[in-house]
């Protein structure tokens, strides 16, 4: 089984401000690694997507994550963000075994992002 | 192209009603997926479909019934639903390899009064 744990409910941060959404995941396998994001009312855009290779991975909009096996995470970074972002940020992974191509998410971690 | 599309966008229904929510793609995807999504929380995985075959059903309440016409469409066939299925009902593609990203589409807000 995987499951995906994401440390932070909410994150305040201020425009221009850097920011990172923490993601561990656990899994016995494998595993593919996404951030989606989730504007009010809307359905899932997929941010970026960890596969294989490199282990930093740069996405849309200016983010980027970093996958880590060691410690099993997979955060999400952008160095300077701005109101537009204002958002719910989603992660999630898919592994082999039993849970192919089943995508469990986190609890997701709701980004506002103050003038 | 990455985009899935959704009909209709809101809909109302009493407990009584039967009523269907549609999903569409042309990105030549062969898996299919229902998630619901309730308010603050992440979304759920229904059902998938890989090459129009229902090949996961979430132990989901039989008032849901999919349906998978062709490999470009998906269906939701509400009936008798409650109160507690008021939600967001998200569709998601992706080619069947386990690993492949899945596209989601807006979404249908359900409101069972």
């Amino acid at each position: 089984a995987q499951s995906v744990t994401q440390l932070d409910s909410q994150v305040p941060v201020f425009e221009e401000a850097p920011v990172e959404l923490r993601c561990n995941y656990s899994s016995s396998v494998s595993v593919y690694l996404f951030w989606y994001v989730q504007y009010p009312n809307q359905g899932l855009q997929l941010l970026l997507k960890y596969l294989s290779g490199s282990t930093l991975v740069k996405g849309i909009n200016g983010f980027e994550a970093e996958f880590n096996k060691s410690q099993t995470s997979f955060h999400l970074r952008k160095p300077s963000v701005h109101i537009s972002d204002t958002a719910e940020y989603f992660c999630a992974v898919i592994g082999g075994g039993t849970s192919y191509g089943k995508l469990t998410f986190g609890q997701g971690t709701i980004l506002t992002v103050h003038p | 192209d990455t985009e899935v599309t959704q009909t209709p966008k809101h809909l109302v229904m009493g407990m009584t009603n039967k009523k269907s929510l549609k999903c569409e793609q042309h990105m030549g995807h062969r898996a299919m997926y229902w998630y619901k999504q309730k308010a603050k929380k992440p979304p759920e995985l229904m059902f998938v479909y890989s090459y129009e075959k229902l090949s996961i059903n979430e132990s989901v309440p039989s008032r849901f019934s999919p349906e998978c016409p062709n490999s470009s469409l998906l269906n939701l066939h509400l009936h008798a639903l409650q109160p507690e299925d008021s939600a967001l009902y998200l569709c998601a593609s992706s080619s069947p390899s386990g690993g492949e990203t899945q596209y989601f589409g807006p979404g249908t807000r359900l409101l069972v009064l």
